[in-house]
């Protein structure tokens, strides 16, 4: 597609509950990275990927989040037993081989209330 | 541990003068720096880039200088304009020898209000 797609937009939750977060990277760019920004915070890094090498998990906050990319396109970010502390604006971004220059999702603002 | 440290939470400045954003690391392995700016309810965008082997960057009204013995950057905006009231966020990324090659480390943003 023409940009990054982010699904949904908007995410209500609540504690406890198990919640999946989509992106659409732009075709042909093969990396793709998971950043989320809490309230008053910058970009957090939370997961990379690229091409077929094993991801960069280095930014999961817990062991309750995990992300996968399947076919080196569409990536999910799972969060399990979901917590307040985990509400935030989760964006996605890709890029050409990893390097340079993302270009970002909107975004999902996601709630657990 | 904080590697990308921008200090100032906010800046307001008058349409036309000059606006000055910081920004300040300390890891001494990012060698390629970026600038994003975001506005509400959407993701960042790129704004402009500078290489550790350059000082300056100039993009139309857009200029980025970096002093590497400081290991500081800063973005001037002139002359300011009402439709750069945005977040700007500093953004570092580490050398290919570096264990973090493609991760780009983000500062906490800097909200610009530009007033008419």
């Amino acid at each position: 597609g023409a940009g990054v797609s982010q699904s949904p937009s908007n995410k209500v939750t609540e504690k406890g509950k198990d919640v999946e977060l989509r992106c659409d990277p732009i075709s042909g760019h093969t990396a793709l990275y998971w950043y989320r920004q809490s309230l008053g915070q910058g970009l957090e890094f939370l997961i990379y990927f690229q091409g077929n090498s094993a991801p960069d998990k280095s930014g999961l906050p817990s062991d309750r989040f995990s992300a996968e990319r399947t076919g080196g396109s569409v990536s999910t970010l799972t969060i399990q037993r979901t917590q307040q502390e985990d509400s935030a604006v989760y964006l996605c971004a890709s890029s050409r081989r990893g390097n340079y220059g993302y270009t970002f999702g909107s975004g999902t603002r996601l709630t657990v209330v | 541990d904080q590697q990308v440290k921008q200090n100032s939470p906010s800046l307001s400045v008058q349409e036309g003068r000059i606006s000055i954003l910081n920004c300040d690391y300390t890891n001494s392995m990012f060698d390629y720096f970026l600038w994003y700016k975001k506005y509400p309810a959407e993701g960042p965008t790129f704004l402009i880039s500078i290489s550790s082997i350059k000082d300056k960057n100039e993009d139309g009204r857009f200029t980025v200088f970096l002093n590497k013995s400081a290991k500081h950057l800063s973005l001037h905006i002139v002359p300011s304009q009402p439709g750069d009231s945005a977040v700007y966020f500093c953004a570092a990324q580490e050398s290919a020898g570096g264990t973090s090659y493609g991760k780009l480390t983000f500062g906490q943003g800097t909200i610009l209000t530009v007033h008419p």
